[in-house]
């Protein structure tokens, strides 16, 4: 398979806790994003990177949050002091940097905080 | 910010009904369009795009949508279910006039299409 994949699928924490999700993009895309989804509602724009460079943040990524695509390839995204708020799908999608490059997506990590 | 807005919470079809989900986004300029869907239990999926040209744009399994600029609005279409649609289907925009890359989503239609 050849697709955007995440890791872990699911992580139940408590509160205060800090976590670390993987996204590995599909190879030859330069340009990852983050999003997150609650319940009800469409995902959400976090952050996206153009190779290993960070160019544009939302204001919905607090101090707590931070991401690094440290290679270009792979990104990881933490999530320090976890909050029961901060419970969500947290999705990755990958592009190429062609002008009309759609985002393709994974299947999500699922964040519960308890 | 962008935003973008989908009519429709959730739609309830017999199968061979027709469908239309609409969408619209907030402010003009040169802007990106997309559906994606989420079967359930899989992750989203591209269904069409529109970026220039002809404003009718086919996507796969027979849909189509189309970009009225004067409305702000993309509207989906398909002529006749199937169950197998049964699905969310999500409204995207990129503001792509702005120079950004960002996917501004509506809240996401659900269709629940009945054999």
């Amino acid at each position: 398979d050849t697709g955007v994949s995440q890791d872990p699928r699911h992580k139940i924490t408590k509160r205060g806790q800090n976590v670390t999700f993987r996204c590995d993009p599909i190879s030859e895309h330069n340009r990852l994003y983050w999003y997150r989804q609650t319940l009800g509602q469409g995902p959400e724009f976090l952050t996206y990177f153009q190779n290993e460079a960070q160019l544009e943040k939302s204001r919905l990524l607090s101090d707590r949050f931070s991401a690094e695509r440290p290679k270009g390839s792979f990104s990881t995204l933490e999530i320090q002091r976890t909050e029961q708020g901060d419970s969500a799908m947290y999705l990755c999608a990958s592009s190429s940097d062609r002008a009309s490059s759609e985002q393709y997506f994974g299947p999500g990590t699922r964040l519960t905080v308890t | 910010a962008q935003s973008v807005s989908q009519h429709n919470h959730h739609v309830i079809l017999s199968e061979a009904a027709s469908l239309e989900l609409g969408c619209n986004y907030s402010y003009g300029g040169t802007v990106n369009l997309f559906w994606y869907v989420q079967y359930p239990g899989q992750h989203l999926q591209l269904l069409l795009k529109y970026f220039s040209g002809d404003p009718l744009v086919k996507g796969i399994k027979g849909f189509e949508a189309e970009f009225i600029k004067s409305k702000f609005s993309f509207n989906l279409r398909k002529p006749s279910v199937q169950w197998s649609d049964t699905a969310e289907y999500f409204c995207a925009v990129v503001d792509s006039g702005a120079g950004s890359y960002q996917l501004t989503f509506g809240k996401g239609t659900k269709l629940s299409v009945i054999p």
